[in-house]
């Protein structure tokens, strides 16, 4: 159980345009959604936090503006990559926490591998 | 804020060996910490603590906690070249359910 689908896998873009990620929780409700960040050889760095139905909370640094997070439902959560540039290329993670997750300490997505040329 | 702080940051050793990797935090209303092995992808799940003193335990892998000191350790015992990635811990503090990662161990098991 406690399984969350994260697509795509990965995806180049061209600088400019604009990217969309998602995260589903496959077999249960996910009322909270992680997004964070990983560049090469480092630890992940939270981008923000979404709870369904509301604003997601970004931290110190992530442009609101610039990575669009939706937790419209209780399954599925979107990060968009607005106006995507080289440096925003890096591996995404979203992580789900709900009932029945407790026991399994958070679940990943699989990550998605961002790079824009 | 937040902080966990993870030693060593890498090491190899050879199939056979025991490794032991450290994590210390320093977190506002401590929940739990876990830890996580990451190979390639997203990390995969391999423990939670919660209560100091009793360790957990996993096949070749075992973790344990000291809540009065603020660390944990995570053992793995006659390791395999398969052991080879990076151990992340993390700690649920305070706020919102959100986990603070630390800067990982990368391990290399040789052959």
């Amino acid at each position: 159980g406690a399984v969350v689908s994260q697509h795509p896998s990965w995806v180049i873009c061209k600088s400019g345009t604009s990217v969309k990620i998602e995260c589903r929780s496959l077999d249960f409700q996910a009322t909270t959604m992680f997004w964070y960040r990983q560049f090469p050889k480092q630890s992940l760095m939270l981008m923000a936090t979404s709870n369904e139905g509301s604003k997601a909370t970004y931290e110190q640094g992530v442009e609101k503006d610039k990575f669009l997070i939706n937790h419209a439902s209780l399954t599925l959560s979107t990060l968009t990559v607005t106006s995507a540039h080289p440096e925003d290329s890096s591996f995404y993670i979203c992580s789900a926490w709900g009932s029945g997750t407790e026991v399994y300490g958070y679940t990943f997505g699989s990550g998605t591998r961002l790079t824009v040329v | 804020e937040d902080k966990v702080v993870q030693s060593p940051l890498s090491l190899v050793v050879h199939e056979g060996d025991t490794v032991t990797l450290n994590c210390s935090y320093e977190v506002t209303n401590f929940r739990s910490l876990l830890w996580y092995k990451q190979e390639k992808k997203a990390p995969t799940f391999l423990f939670m603590l919660t209560s100091s003193g009793i360790e957990k335990k996993s096949g070749r892998l075992s973790s344990i906690l000291d809540k009065k000191e603020l660390f944990s350790i995570l053992n793995i015992t006659a390791t395999q070249t398969g052991d080879s990635a990076v151990y992340l811990c993390a700690v649920h503090g305070a706020a919102g359910n959100k986990l603070t990662f630390g800067g990982g161990t990368r391990v290399l098991v040789k052959p």
